[in-house]
């Protein structure tokens, strides 16, 4: 079966600073790798995703995110912070099945913005 | 164009009391899904519908949980008799072709059951 593990459950960032959340999955086949993001009252909304080629994916508002094989993960990151990038961000894999393409997602990190 | 959208937004019930959820899909999309997002928790899938037809109910927690889609594209999510453990956030979402190759999920803004 298909588990995703965010291990971060709150990470607070500086505006401007870096930030990274951590990925881990685990996935019998290539997974198809996906990061939402969701703010208070709003349903998810994809930030990026990956299904194969380039192991660096680049997504909406400036997020993207590497895919590690042999590392079973798929690490979002942002250069530069803003407040508005408070939300809680899932993690999520997907599998083509017979029926049925599901997504398993992560517990959520969620991210607070010090000004 | 228009996204998922669900109703109601907020839902109170009482415990024992049957509620319903309802998911209006992009128009045309042929993929349903049904999650349940409990409080600090991730998505947890529930059901899928291809059309009207519901291939996989292995995420319902219980046989109270009932879901159906009759003409390919409104779908109804009905809870009977609520207990306490059912108050989450019930997100819809759908997909523009089956299963035969990946494509993306769009999401709903959900609808937040509170059950006391």
């Amino acid at each position: 079966a298909q588990s995703v593990t965010q291990p971060d459950i709150h990470i607070t960032v500086s505006e401007g600073a870096s930030l990274e959340l951590r990925c881990n999955y685990s996935y019998g086949a290539t997974p198809y790798l996906f990061w939402y993001v969701q703010s208070p009252g709003q349903g998810l909304q994809l930030l990026l995703k990956y299904f194969s080629g380039d192991t660096l994916v680049q997504g909406i508002k400036g997020f993207e995110a590497e895919f590690k094989r042999s590392q079973s993960s798929f690490n979002l990151r942002k250069p530069s912070v803003h407040w508005s990038d408070a939300a809680e961000y899932f993690c999520a894999v997907g599998a083509i099945k017979a029926a049925g393409n599901k997504l398993t997602f992560g517990g959520g990190t969620r991210v607070l913005v010090k000004p | 164009g228009a996204g998922v959208s669900q109703s109601p937004r907020y839902k109170v019930a009482k415990r024992g009391q049957d509620v319903a959820l309802r998911c209006d899909p992009i128009s045309g999309h042929v993929s349903l899904f049904w999650y349940q997002q409990a409080l600090g928790q991730g998505p947890e899938f529930l059901t899928y519908f291809q059309n009207e037809a519901q291939l996989d109910k292995s995420g319902l927690p219980s046989d109270r949980f009932f879901a159906e889609r009759p003409e390919g594209s409104v779908s109804t999510l009905k809870i009977q008799r609520t207990q306490q453990e059912d108050s989450a956030v019930y997100l819809c979402a759908s997909s523009p072709r089956d299963t035969s190759s990946y494509n993306e999920q769009f999401f709903g803004p959900g609808t937040r059951l509170t059950v006391l």
